[in-house]
């Protein structure tokens, strides 16, 4: 199946700094890439579709000047959580739509600590 | 939107049991999948099914578009079956893929 990667696998930083995730299609070209989020023994929440060239399209409840999207390139997507708190500390998901297949593929995710 | 629920919520199985996993969701869709998320986090893709029977290996999966649900089948479970399973689905009028709770499974040797 197809290949999503995503960086970094772990991070921990300290309240008040930005963190940058990328998720990258290695094995095909995603013009669309979507942004999760799971909290602990919890189902993943949609938090934005990434599309290329254009703006994100975010879910309702979901700040976004706060969490940044760039996709800009047909294999890159971006996800710059500003000014983390404590309370953005989550699990982290990427997925890439592979078009030829009708079929969203997943990263390994992100787990973010914020101190 | 569309709602997606899975059922059970838990399960445990001794190894080399069989198992079904359900799934319903409440409108028409044009993609459901089901995923394995391991237990470091990474979804794998099992099934994409938004209708009729697949097979590969000892998993299964039967979706039933008209009556609005899927199912997943595990046979001879193996400790690494552990993990949770979840399924998604896209309505026909949307781009977006909606997870449903998930099955907690948990295969004892």
């Amino acid at each position: 199946g197809a290949v999503v990667s995503q960086h970094p696998s772990r991070v921990i930083c300290k309240s008040g700094t930005s963190v940058k995730i990328e998720c990258r299609s290695l094995d095909f070209q995603a013009t669309t890439m979507f942004w999760y989020r799971q909290f602990p023994k919890q189902s993943l929440m949609l938090m934005a579709t990434s599309n290329e060239g254009s703006k994100a399209t975010y879910e309702q409840g979901v700040e976004k000047d706060k969490f940044l999207i760039n996709h800009a390139s047909l294999t890159l997507s971006t996800l710059t959580v500003t000014s983390a708190h404590p309370e953005d500390s989550s699990f982290y998901i990427c997925s890439a739509w592979d078009s030829s297949t009708d079929t969203q593929y997943f990263g390994p995710g992100t787990r973010l600590t914020v101190l | 939107g569309i709602q997606v629920e899975q059922s059970p919520p838990d399960l445990i199985l001794q190894e080399g049991a069989n198992s079904t996993l359900r799934c319903n969701f409440s409108d028409s869709v044009n993609n459901l999948q089901w995923f394995h998320q391991n237990p470091w986090g990474q979804l794998i893709n099992l099934f994409y099914i938004p209708s009729g029977t697949k097979q590969n290996g000892r998993l299964s999966a039967t979706t039933v578009a008209t009556e609005r649900y899927s199912l997943l089948y595990i046979s001879s479970s193996q400790t690494t079956d552990s993990g949770v399973y979840f399924c998604a689905a896209r309505m026909d009028s949307s781009y977006k893929l909606i997870f449903g709770s998930g099955t907690r499974l948990l295969v004892r040797p």
